[in-house]
């Protein structure tokens, strides 16, 4: 089976504009949730859908949204960004109690 | 609240040699899953080795095996015979069903020559 795939790898942007990262999980997988990846705050879950809904949700500003589609694919949306939003975000698929991840996106917000 | 604690920011170890990273964590829970994960200077999450809590025998996956203590909340990673090609950041990380994983902050292994 194909691993879970992000897209795009790596993206420069500016402060205040939006950005739309992809994640396309394992086949037959119908959950996907988000974290992002700084070296101050480590690894933070940022949301988690099942089947078109959001599960869970953690603690970052209403300018982080996500979706799920119908087959599974996940986007998630930063609007305003900030210069703190620059970090890694990856996108993992779950099989029953088991997350596998994606390669990453990096975000660099000048 | 969930809780992973990883005490050892660094370590080192010599090429074929063992090594042994360390893990607490806490839950209010019975029945929850521990994993490790390593990531490489590529950034790619990968899965080392998982272990269902309420199962006492010692998950092991190859060179790597781990210490289990539910009673003192302990997960230790071993890793036999290491290789340089197991030089990455390690993390621990705990998952409750209905809940979300959450990571330790890490443990950056070298893998010496």
């Amino acid at each position: 089976k194909a691993g879970v795939t992000q897209t795009p790898r790596y993206l420069i942007k500016t402060r205040g504009q939006q950005v739309t990262l992809s994640c396309s999980p394992i086949s037959g997988h119908r959950s996907v949730s988000w974290y992002q990846q700084t070296p101050g705050q480590g690894l933070q879950f940022l949301f988690e859908y099942f089947s078109e809904t959001q599960r869970n949700k953690g603690n970052f500003p209403g300018r982080f949204s996500g979706r799920q589609f119908s087959n599974s694919r996940s986007e998630m949306n930063v609007s305003t960004l900030e210069l703190g939003d620059s970090a890694l975000y990856l996108c993992a698929s779950r099989s029953g109690d088991t997350q596998y991840f994606g390669p990453g996106t990096r975000l660099t917000v000048l | 609240a969930q809780t992973v604690t990883q005490s050892q920011p660094e370590m080192s170890v010599q090429e074929a040699e063992t090594v042994t990273l360390s893990c607490t964590y806490d839950t209010s829970e019975s029945d929850y899953y521990l994993f490790w994960y390593k990531q490489p200077p590529s950034r790619q999450m990968i899965l080392v080795i998982r272990q269902e809590a309420y199962k006492q025998q010692n998950a092991t996956e190859n060179r790597f095996s781990v210490n289990f203590q539910k009673a003192a909340k302990s997960f230790s990673l071993k890793i036999s015979d290491s290789q340089l090609g197991d030089a990455a950041m390690y993390f621990c990380a705990l998952y409750e069903y209905g809940n979300k994983l959450v990571f330790g902050a890490g443990t950056i292994l070298r893998v010496k020559s």
